[in-house]
């Protein structure tokens, strides 16, 4: 099993709509990150988090550090919001562990 | 502020061929990691620093060697080059400050042949 696990793989929508990508994690941690990667390969750091909420624009993250579950929100989607999105955990500050991403498709 | 710069974009090396893959940072950032991106799997570390003259292990270190003799420049060295290491490459630098995120490098495509 693996220590980060993503859901859905996959996600399409349609523009204007609600979404939500969850990530489960097995280890104990000190953060939790959310993490963009581009359609043309390029990753972009979203959110790190230990306890709480975060909130950046139309983009929200929250965790859940006694359920070992964080969820990544993004309101009022927009095609330019389609990319693959990455959880990753730290069990220290200087090694992370990925999880294999949510594929995010906004139609127009 | 270029961030972090990796050179090349592409290669393309044959089976036991050497080369470097350039990382370097202008943030002043202490910490700098090696991840690669196979297909199905996410990223995995594989060399990491927390300064200058102080490397260590990841996940998958085998076929890799690393030097930091500068805060800037974490070059990453295939000392002889396999199919398996077939991937993309990205680095990556953070703050040792303990609630900033890391800044990624546009990545290293790499084919083994």
């Amino acid at each position: 099993k693996n220590e980060v696990e993503q859901s859905p793989q996959n996600l399409t929508a349609q523009e204007g709509e609600f979404i939500t990508i969850n990530c489960s994690y097995s280890v104990g941690i000190s953060a939790l990150h959310w993490l963009q990667q581009h359609p043309g390969g390029g990753i972009v750091s979203l959110f790190m988090l230990s306890s709480g909420k975060k909130k950046h624009g139309r983009l929200i993250a929250t965790i859940n550090i006694q359920e070992k579950h964080s969820s990544l929100h993004i309101t009022a989607s927009h095609p330019r919001d389609s990319a693959v999105y990455i959880c990753a955990v730290g069990p220290n500050t200087d090694k992370l562990i990925f999880g294999t991403g949510t594929r995010l498709q906004v139609f127009p | 502020n270029a961030g972090v710069t990796q050179t090349p974009k592409f290669q393309v090396l044959k089976t036991g061929q050497s080369m470097t893959l350039q990382c370097a940072q202008d943030m002043n950032h202490e910490y700098m990691s090696w991840y690669r991106q196979d297909p199905g799997m996410g990223l995995r570390l594989i060399h990491y620093s927390v300064g200058a003259g102080i490397t260590d292990q990841g996940e998958v270190p085998n076929g890799y060697n690393v030097s930091r003799s500068t805060t800037e420049d974490f070059p990453l060295r295939l000392l002889s080059a396999a199919p398996s290491q077939t991937s993309v490459y990205f680095c990556a630098s953070k703050t040792g400050v303990y609630n900033y995120g890391y800044t990624f490098g546009s990545g290293t495509r790499l084919t083994v042949v």
